[in-house]
């Protein structure tokens, strides 16, 4: 199993550019989840999914929005970049185990930079 | 709100010698915890959970202690190795039928050889 990907790794826009990060997971996990990373400071929700056609809001969602199709794949979309936007990605992916754990998966992330 | 947060920015240590990381919650009705490890460049990764219900959890040269009293949990590693060089967060996963971690700021343990 690949695990969690994500790509790309390494990401440059310009302020109001679009773009969208991609998240994959072979695990067929239910849950997947976008947290960003800011210097300093642990991970921040921004959205997640219980499942294929189901997502919902984090902690910060606002200038990001997100489908969940299939089971696998879990992009997020930047549709007009913000320099506040500047910040590491990681996606992350879990299923609930019955007596067991929740842990998440992560991704190994994807750096983005808005000038 | 909920607050995850942790005592110490920085902790360095010797090789050879215990680590004790420490966590404190806000949220009494939290029941389930983690703690991460973070590489530089690297997303986090599972090292431990625990939950309400127990105080103590060991693993592999790691080992959670929850005091739900005062709100309070700790991961201490024996033994610190220079690869146990990192960032731990410690997690709250809330609980009702989704995922959602509420992560510390993190502390950074540095190892001295």
């Amino acid at each position: 199993n690949a695990g969690v990907t994500q790509t790309p790794k390494f990401q440059v826009l310009k302020t109001g550019q679009s773009m969208t990060l991609q998240c994959a997971q072979d695990m067929n996990h239910e849950y997947m989840s976008w947290y960003r990373q800011d210097p300093g400071m642990g991970l921040r929700l921004i959205h997640y999914s219980v499942g294929a056609g189901i997502t919902d809001q984090g902690e910060v969602p606002n200038g990001y929005n997100v489908s969940r199709s299939t089971t696998e794949d879990f992009p997020l979309r930047l549709l007009s970049a913000a320099p506040s936007q500047t910040s590491v990605y990681f996606c992350a992916s879990s299923s609930p185990a019955g007596g067991g754990t929740d842990t998440q998966y992560f991704g190994p992330g994807t750096r983005l930079t808005v000038l | 709100g909920e607050n995850v947060g942790l005592h110490l920015p920085t902790l360095s240590v010797q090789e050879g010698d215990n680590s004790i990381i420490n966590c404190a919650y806000s949220n009494s009705a939290s029941d389930y915890f983690i703690w991460y490890k973070q590489e530089s460049g690297k997303g986090p990764q599972f090292i431990i959970d625990i939950r309400s219900n127990m105080d103590k959890r060991q693993g592999q040269r790691v080992t959670v202690l929850l005091n739900k009293t005062v709100k309070h949990l700790s991961l201490q590693i024996a033994a610190t190795q220079p690869g146990d060089s990192a960032v731990y967060f410690c997690a709250d996963l809330s609980s009702g039928g989704y995922n959602k971690l509420i992560f510390g700021a993190g502390t950074r343990l540095a190892v001295h050889p």
